[in-house]
């Protein structure tokens, strides 16, 4: 599998925006990079996805490297509900996700 | 749209017993996937069904793990007998389909505690 490398832990301030890095030096073409994140006693929670191009949704903004190498999640304005633990996945297979340790994010009010 | 369910969400029993847990996933999904978590790391996949057939079960350990999905739905893992490094949460995921760009959804799991 493909290895993502993220830092072990990011503190924020509640409404201000948080900028989640996911190093990929040895990602494939057909990668697709998936963003999910883990809140306290729950199961994953898809969050995003991109192939080559910065995507956007409800939840988060994906900006992926020109070379593909790195991309960063972003959380535009964080409340306390986005306290988790975010997991940066390459997706090379049809269907098999492998999770890392992922980044725990501590918001603060 | 209901999501993943899975119970029971709490489990202790002593080393050498059995355990089941049960799955069913968002309606129409034909792919189903079980997930061990062991405390402070990502989660692992177990083994992937695509309907009622295996996809995937390579790292299942077989000697006491076993799952199943009759009938292409529900689905049920079991372990017999428990070991101690077995205690972790046990997630079951569903997507509509197979594909690189495809989410799955994950239910709440079920916590096992082995004593």
């Amino acid at each position: 599998d493909a290895k993502t490398t993220q830092p072990n832990s990011m503190e924020s301030n509640e409404e201000e925006p948080v900028h989640l890095p996911c190093n990929h030096s040895t990602i494939s073409g057909t990668d697709y990079i998936h963003w999910y994140r883990q809140l306290p006693s729950q199961g994953p929670e898809y969050v995003i996805h991109g192939l080559t191009s910065n995507v956007n949704n409800r939840m988060a903004s994906l900006a992926i490297a020109e070379d593909r190498k790195s991309s960063t999640l972003i959380l535009h304005r964080a409340t306390l509900r986005d306290a988790a633990v975010y997991y940066c996945i390459l997706k090379w297979s049809d269907y098999k996700l492998s999770f890392g340790a992922g980044t725990t994010v501590t918001v603060r009010a | 749209e209901a999501g993943v369910a899975q119970s029971p969400r709490y489990k202790i029993i002593e080393k050498r017993q059995s355990v089941a847990f049960w799955c069913n996933p968002i309606s129409g999904h034909a792919t189903l996937y079980w997930y061990q978590q062991i405390l402070g790391q990502g989660p692992k996949l177990l083994i992937q069904f695509q309907n009622n057939g295996v996809v995937d079960d390579s790292q299942l350990p077989k000697d006491r793990f076993s799952a199943e999905r009759l009938k292409g739905v529900d689905s049920t893992l079991k372990i017999q007998p428990a070991k101690l490094e077995d205690s972790a949460v046990y997630l079951c995921a569903s997507s509509s389909q197979i594909g690189t760009a495809r989410e799955q959804y994950f239910g709440p799991g079920t916590r096992l505690t082995v004593t």
